[in-house]
């Protein structure tokens, strides 16, 4: 069974700061999404990773896969309160119609 | 763009009823996911399917059915709910396998309270 770990499970920093989430993933996949969530609401998709090395970015997220140490990172560059929110990645597999979540990272951005 | 829409945003029954939740989709998607999400347990998979009339089991299935008479409906069911049962309910779609990018869409999200 493909295992999804992220890490942190909780984030509080500072507006103006750098921080890296970590998606780790057990099985071999070259397919990695991240979704974000605000409270009380679905997730919307942020940034698909088709392959190794694929790097996305959009405002102050980054994302990036490498697909050869299974882990994908999410990066926030001078972090502001609207990023608030609780982060997820997910994996699937070619033959598989599932996609397997991380336990997500919830983050909170403090003035 | 791509929408997937839930019957319900917020939902109040009780002990022992028959629920059902609903989710269409409009973009002809082969494959559609009913998820739980509780706080400190992510999200669980109740139950998915991949075609019409087919559905396959996920980690959590128990008190649960589903149904999918149609490519762009896919129902949950709870046959006699129960107030563990009470939870945000999150319906997916994403598009067949076999193509390069399969990334799955969400709708709003039914909040289902038990009493």
């Amino acid at each position: 069974e493909l295992k999804v770990e992220q890490n942190p499970l909780f984030l509080s920093m500072q507006e103006g700061k750098n921080y890296t989430i970590y998606c780790n993933y057990s099985t071999t996949s070259d397919r990695l999404y991240w979704y974000r969530q605000d409270p009380g609401k679905s997730l919307e998709s942020l940034f698909v990773l088709l392959s190794n090395g694929a790097v996305k970015q959009e405002g102050r997220l980054m994302a990036s896969l490498d697909t050869k140490a299974r882990l994908s990172t999410l990066h926030i560059t001078a972090a502001v309160h609207d990023l608030s929110a609780t982060y997820f990645c997910a994996v699937d597999l070619s033959l598989d119609p599932q996609f397997y979540f991380g336990t997500g990272t919830s983050l909170t951005v403090i003035p | 763009d791509v929408k997937v829409t839930q019957s319900s945003r917020y939902l109040v029954k009780r002990t022992g009823e028959k629920v059902f939740l609903e989710c269409v989709q409009d973009m002809d998607h082969e494959n559609m996911f009913w998820y739980r999400q509780d706080p400190g347990l992510g999200l669980r998979l109740i139950y998915f399917s991949y075609d019409v009339k087919m559905k396959e089991k996920g980690d959590i299935p128990e008190g649960y059915s589903v149904s999918r008479e149609k490519k762009e409906r896919f129902s949950l069911i709870l046959e006699s709910a129960s107030t563990n049962q009470t939870s945000m309910y999150l319906c997916a779609s994403s598009p067949y396998r076999s193509l390069l990018n399969t990334e799955a869409f969400f709708g709003q999200g039914t909040r289902l309270t038990v009493v």
